[in-house]
């Protein structure tokens, strides 16, 4: 069955304490891996798409990397403006295949 | 500015009604999308279109309907066949498919 498990569901992190969120897949025909962080009553906010195993991308405190069979999204040092729940998407041509997102809340 | 317009931001709907909830794209993308999201839950594809005038169902087709008459728009309609239809509904566009999707600001339906 395909499908997207993100883990953990909720992080508490002291503002500056890095840390590191969890996306694996089962998904046949892998056409791309994508990150999205969604703030409370708003649309999710396109963050980065990788393509191929051994990829990474960074945005400021954010990097995503990918593996042949989960992807890490690594927060360093944080702040509380980086508080938000993040969502891990698949796409394999046919549609996308969402997590149900990991809650990171970054206190001051 | 090129985005994805969705409206209204909420809704409330009665028993018994079907009501329309608008997308509209200005990003020349040729697929669409419409999820809905409820909370703890990821995000559930109603339907999707990949060109003008054709759409696929997605894995909660029942009880809404989808018309892609335009490029640039794909309004969702909630019929009341839906029996549970309070959620956020979010609706995305993307070039093609296997590139990345764009969201929209999401409408909050209420049934009441």
């Amino acid at each position: 069955e395909d499908q997207v498990t993100q883990s953990p569901e909720a992080l508490r992190l002291q503002e500056g304490e890095s840390s590191s969120l969890n996306c694996s897949y089962t998904v046949s025909g892998l056409r791309g891996l994508f990150w999205y962080r969604q703030d409370p009553g708003k649309g999710p906010e396109f963050l980065f798409t990788l393509y191929s195993a051994g990829e990474e991308k960074e945005k400021e405190r954010l990097k995503a990397t990918l593996t042949k069979k989960e992807s890490f999204l690594h927060i360093t040092a944080p702040k509380p403006e980086d508080s938000a729940t993040y969502l891990c998407a698949v796409n394999n041509f046919n549609k996308f295949y969402f997590g149900s997102g990991t809650k990171l809340n970054v206190k001051p | 500015d090129g985005g994805i317009t969705q409206s209204p931001k909420y809704l409330f709907r009665k028993e018994g009604q079907n009501v329309t909830l608008s997308c509209e794209q200005n990003l020349n993308h040729d697929a669409m999308y419409w999820y809905r999201q409820d909370p703890g839950q990821g995000l559930r594809l109603i339907y999707y279109s990949q060109i003008v005038n054709d759409f696929q169902k997605g894995d909660i087709a029942e009880g809404y309907s989808v018309s892609r008459e335009k490029k640039e728009s794909f309004p969702l309609t909630v019929t009341s066949a839906q029996k549970n239809p309070t959620a956020f509904y979010l609706c995305a566009s993307s070039p093609d498919r296997g590139t990345e999707a764009f969201f929209g600001q999401g409408t909050r339906l209420t049934v009441v």
